[in-house]
Protein backbone atom coordinates (compact mmCIF):
# COMPACT_ATOMS: atom_id res chain seq x y z
CA UNK A 1 0.00 0.00 0.00
CA UNK A 2 1.59 3.76 -0.21
CA UNK A 3 2.47 5.32 2.69
CA UNK A 4 1.50 8.43 3.58
CA UNK A 5 2.45 11.63 1.71
CA UNK A 6 3.90 14.90 2.69
CA UNK A 7 4.79 17.83 1.40
CA UNK A 8 7.13 19.99 1.10
CA UNK A 9 9.42 17.62 2.12
CA UNK A 10 11.73 21.12 3.56
CA UNK A 11 10.84 24.84 3.99
CA UNK A 12 13.03 27.67 4.94
CA UNK A 13 11.10 30.96 5.49
CA UNK A 14 11.92 33.85 7.92
CA UNK A 15 10.43 34.60 10.70
CA UNK A 16 6.18 36.30 10.52
CA UNK A 17 5.73 34.83 7.11
CA UNK A 18 3.13 32.04 6.79
CA UNK A 19 3.61 28.36 5.58
CA UNK A 20 1.74 25.54 4.92
CA UNK A 21 2.16 21.64 4.60
CA UNK A 22 0.04 19.20 3.12
CA UNK A 23 -0.59 15.66 4.00
CA UNK A 24 -2.27 12.57 2.32
CA UNK A 25 -2.84 9.82 5.14
CA UNK A 26 -2.99 6.23 3.63
CA UNK A 27 -6.58 5.63 1.71
CA UNK A 28 -9.10 4.60 4.18
CA UNK A 29 -7.31 5.57 7.33
CA UNK A 30 -10.05 7.71 9.18
CA UNK A 31 -7.74 9.17 12.33
CA UNK A 32 -4.82 11.68 11.20
CA UNK A 33 -2.76 13.29 13.11
CA UNK A 34 -0.14 16.25 13.08
CA UNK A 35 2.56 15.68 15.58
CA UNK A 36 5.80 18.46 15.72
CA UNK A 37 9.45 17.25 16.13
CA UNK A 38 11.87 19.52 17.57
CA UNK A 39 15.32 18.32 17.37
CA UNK A 40 16.71 16.23 20.20
CA UNK A 41 12.83 15.74 21.15
CA UNK A 42 9.95 13.24 20.39
CA UNK A 43 7.24 13.67 18.56
CA UNK A 44 4.54 16.11 20.20
CA UNK A 45 1.03 16.11 19.28
CA UNK A 46 -0.44 19.23 17.73
CA UNK A 47 -4.00 17.98 16.02
CA UNK A 48 -6.23 14.32 15.85
CA UNK A 49 -8.90 14.54 12.99
CA UNK A 50 -11.27 11.76 13.03
CA UNK A 51 -12.56 11.67 9.64
CA UNK A 52 -13.26 16.07 9.03
CA UNK A 53 -13.84 16.34 13.16
CA UNK A 54 -11.25 17.40 15.42
CA UNK A 55 -10.95 14.84 18.43
CA UNK A 56 -7.88 16.79 20.01
CA UNK A 57 -6.10 20.08 19.50
CA UNK A 58 -5.42 20.82 22.89
CA UNK A 59 -1.71 21.30 22.33
CA UNK A 60 -1.98 23.18 19.23
CA UNK A 61 -1.06 27.04 19.75
CA UNK A 62 -3.90 28.24 18.00
CA UNK A 63 -2.88 31.90 17.72
CA UNK A 64 -1.06 31.12 15.26
CA UNK A 65 -1.72 27.20 13.84
CA UNK A 66 -4.28 26.34 12.18
CA UNK A 67 -5.16 22.81 10.33
CA UNK A 68 -7.83 21.75 8.50
CA UNK A 69 -8.86 18.14 6.75
CA UNK A 70 -11.81 18.85 4.05
CA UNK A 71 -13.89 15.75 3.10
CA UNK A 72 -11.70 13.51 5.83
CA UNK A 73 -8.88 12.81 3.38
CA UNK A 74 -6.74 15.23 2.73
CA UNK A 75 -5.21 17.19 5.41
CA UNK A 76 -3.11 20.47 5.89
CA UNK A 77 -1.49 22.17 8.22
CA UNK A 78 -0.78 26.33 8.44
CA UNK A 79 1.89 28.43 10.43
CA UNK A 80 0.80 32.00 10.23
CA UNK A 81 3.00 33.88 11.58
CA UNK A 82 6.11 31.86 12.02
CA UNK A 83 8.53 32.36 15.20
CA UNK A 84 12.13 30.55 14.92
CA UNK A 85 11.06 28.24 18.01
CA UNK A 86 8.45 26.82 14.97
CA UNK A 87 12.01 25.84 13.62
CA UNK A 88 11.06 21.82 13.16
CA UNK A 89 9.76 18.48 11.70
CA UNK A 90 6.11 18.28 11.16
CA UNK A 91 4.91 14.81 11.07
CA UNK A 92 1.91 13.46 9.43
CA UNK A 93 0.37 10.28 10.63
CA UNK A 94 -2.35 7.88 10.21
CA UNK A 95 -4.31 4.92 11.58
CA UNK A 96 -6.73 2.53 10.02
CA UNK A 97 -9.61 1.82 12.49
CA UNK A 98 -11.50 4.89 14.54
CA UNK A 99 -11.51 3.90 17.94
CA UNK A 100 -8.87 0.59 18.33
CA UNK A 101 -6.68 2.62 20.30
CA UNK A 102 -3.77 -0.05 19.79
CA UNK A 103 -3.57 0.58 16.24
CA UNK A 104 -0.17 1.52 15.19
CA UNK A 105 0.76 4.95 13.64
CA UNK A 106 1.85 5.26 10.21
CA UNK A 107 4.28 8.13 9.85
CA UNK A 108 5.28 10.37 6.51
CA UNK A 109 8.36 11.14 6.14
CA UNK A 110 8.00 14.47 7.12
CA UNK A 111 8.63 18.00 6.26
CA UNK A 112 11.71 20.02 7.84
CA UNK A 113 10.99 23.50 8.25
CA UNK A 114 13.83 25.86 9.17
CA UNK A 115 13.02 29.58 10.18
CA UNK A 116 15.29 32.52 9.97
CA UNK B 1 -1.60 12.55 32.33
CA UNK B 2 0.60 10.16 30.61
CA UNK B 3 4.44 10.23 29.84
CA UNK B 4 7.28 8.10 28.86
CA UNK B 5 10.90 8.43 30.22
CA UNK B 6 14.17 7.59 28.00
CA UNK B 7 16.24 7.55 30.13
CA UNK B 8 19.30 7.15 27.73
CA UNK B 9 20.22 9.95 24.87
CA UNK B 10 22.73 7.65 23.43
CA UNK B 11 23.29 3.61 23.95
CA UNK B 12 26.37 2.13 21.91
CA UNK B 13 26.79 -1.49 21.24
CA UNK B 14 29.60 -3.38 19.27
CA UNK B 15 28.13 -5.56 16.62
CA UNK B 16 27.05 -9.40 17.08
CA UNK B 17 26.22 -7.87 21.21
CA UNK B 18 22.86 -7.57 22.86
CA UNK B 19 21.34 -4.66 22.86
CA UNK B 20 18.76 -2.81 25.19
CA UNK B 21 16.87 0.56 24.79
CA UNK B 22 15.46 1.85 28.12
CA UNK B 23 11.68 2.80 28.25
CA UNK B 24 9.70 3.90 31.69
CA UNK B 25 6.00 5.11 31.40
CA UNK B 26 3.68 6.76 33.65
CA UNK B 27 0.14 6.51 32.63
CA UNK B 28 -3.40 6.09 34.75
CA UNK B 29 -4.88 2.87 34.43
CA UNK B 30 -3.31 0.05 32.14
CA UNK B 31 -1.27 0.82 28.77
CA UNK B 32 -0.75 0.49 25.41
CA UNK B 33 3.08 0.47 25.10
CA UNK B 34 4.80 1.13 22.10
CA UNK B 35 8.28 1.13 19.94
CA UNK B 36 8.90 3.24 16.92
CA UNK B 37 12.47 3.33 14.98
CA UNK B 38 13.67 6.60 12.99
CA UNK B 39 16.36 6.53 10.34
CA UNK B 40 17.55 9.57 9.07
CA UNK B 41 15.39 12.12 7.35
CA UNK B 42 12.15 9.26 7.78
CA UNK B 43 8.87 9.24 9.37
CA UNK B 44 8.32 7.17 12.18
CA UNK B 45 8.19 3.20 11.73
CA UNK B 46 6.41 0.55 13.89
CA UNK B 47 8.33 -1.81 15.89
CA UNK B 48 6.10 -3.64 18.24
CA UNK B 49 3.57 -3.33 20.60
CA UNK B 50 2.34 -4.25 24.39
CA UNK B 51 -1.37 -5.17 24.52
CA UNK B 52 -2.09 -7.31 26.79
CA UNK B 53 -0.99 -11.11 27.41
CA UNK B 54 2.58 -12.39 27.70
CA UNK B 55 4.90 -9.79 28.90
CA UNK B 56 7.38 -10.46 26.45
CA UNK B 57 6.46 -9.09 22.63
CA UNK B 58 8.38 -9.91 19.63
CA UNK B 59 8.20 -7.50 16.46
CA UNK B 60 9.92 -6.48 13.48
CA UNK B 61 14.06 -6.92 12.64
CA UNK B 62 14.29 -9.61 15.08
CA UNK B 63 13.24 -6.95 17.92
CA UNK B 64 11.40 -7.66 21.44
CA UNK B 65 10.56 -5.68 24.04
CA UNK B 66 9.65 -6.43 27.99
CA UNK B 67 6.56 -5.19 29.63
CA UNK B 68 7.20 -4.77 33.32
CA UNK B 69 4.00 -3.39 35.23
CA UNK B 70 5.51 -3.54 38.88
CA UNK B 71 8.73 -1.51 37.52
CA UNK B 72 6.08 0.80 34.90
CA UNK B 73 9.05 -0.28 32.30
CA UNK B 74 8.59 -1.74 28.32
CA UNK B 75 12.76 -2.13 27.81
CA UNK B 76 13.49 -2.89 24.02
CA UNK B 77 16.32 -5.61 23.39
CA UNK B 78 17.47 -7.93 20.59
CA UNK B 79 19.87 -10.55 21.02
CA UNK B 80 22.40 -9.64 18.31
CA UNK B 81 22.85 -6.11 17.13
CA UNK B 82 23.04 -5.00 13.57
CA UNK B 83 25.24 -2.33 12.13
CA UNK B 84 21.76 -1.35 10.10
CA UNK B 85 19.79 -1.62 13.66
CA UNK B 86 21.60 1.56 14.15
CA UNK B 87 18.63 4.91 14.56
CA UNK B 88 16.79 6.79 17.06
CA UNK B 89 14.15 4.71 18.57
CA UNK B 90 10.78 6.26 20.33
CA UNK B 91 8.95 4.84 23.16
CA UNK B 92 5.07 5.28 23.28
CA UNK B 93 2.28 5.53 25.46
CA UNK B 94 -1.08 5.90 25.83
CA UNK B 95 -3.60 4.94 28.21
CA UNK B 96 -6.32 1.90 27.12
CA UNK B 97 -9.33 4.40 27.86
CA UNK B 98 -7.62 6.01 24.60
CA UNK B 99 -8.27 9.41 25.69
CA UNK B 100 -5.64 10.64 24.80
CA UNK B 101 -3.04 10.21 20.92
CA UNK B 102 0.00 8.38 21.72
CA UNK B 103 2.50 10.20 23.91
CA UNK B 104 6.44 9.63 22.59
CA UNK B 105 9.71 9.57 25.15
CA UNK B 106 12.94 12.20 23.86
CA UNK B 107 13.94 8.79 21.93
CA UNK B 108 17.46 7.03 22.18
CA UNK B 109 20.19 6.98 19.59
CA UNK B 110 21.43 3.41 19.03
CA UNK B 111 24.62 2.95 17.73
CA UNK B 112 26.23 -0.27 16.52
CA UNK B 113 29.62 -0.51 15.93
CA UNK B 114 31.35 -2.69 13.63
Amino acid sequence: EAGVAQSPRYKIIEKRQSVAFWCNPISGHATLYWYQQILGQGPKLLIQFQNNGVVDDSQLPKDRFSAERLKGVDSTLKIQPAKLEDSAVYLCASSLVPGRVDSPLHFGNGTRLTVT
Amino acid sequence: AQSVAQPEDQVNVAEGNPLTVKCTYSVSGNPYLFWYVQYPNRGLQFLLKYITGDNLVKGSYGFEAEFNKSQTSFHLKKPSALVSDSALYFCAVRDKAGRRALTFGSGTRLQVQP
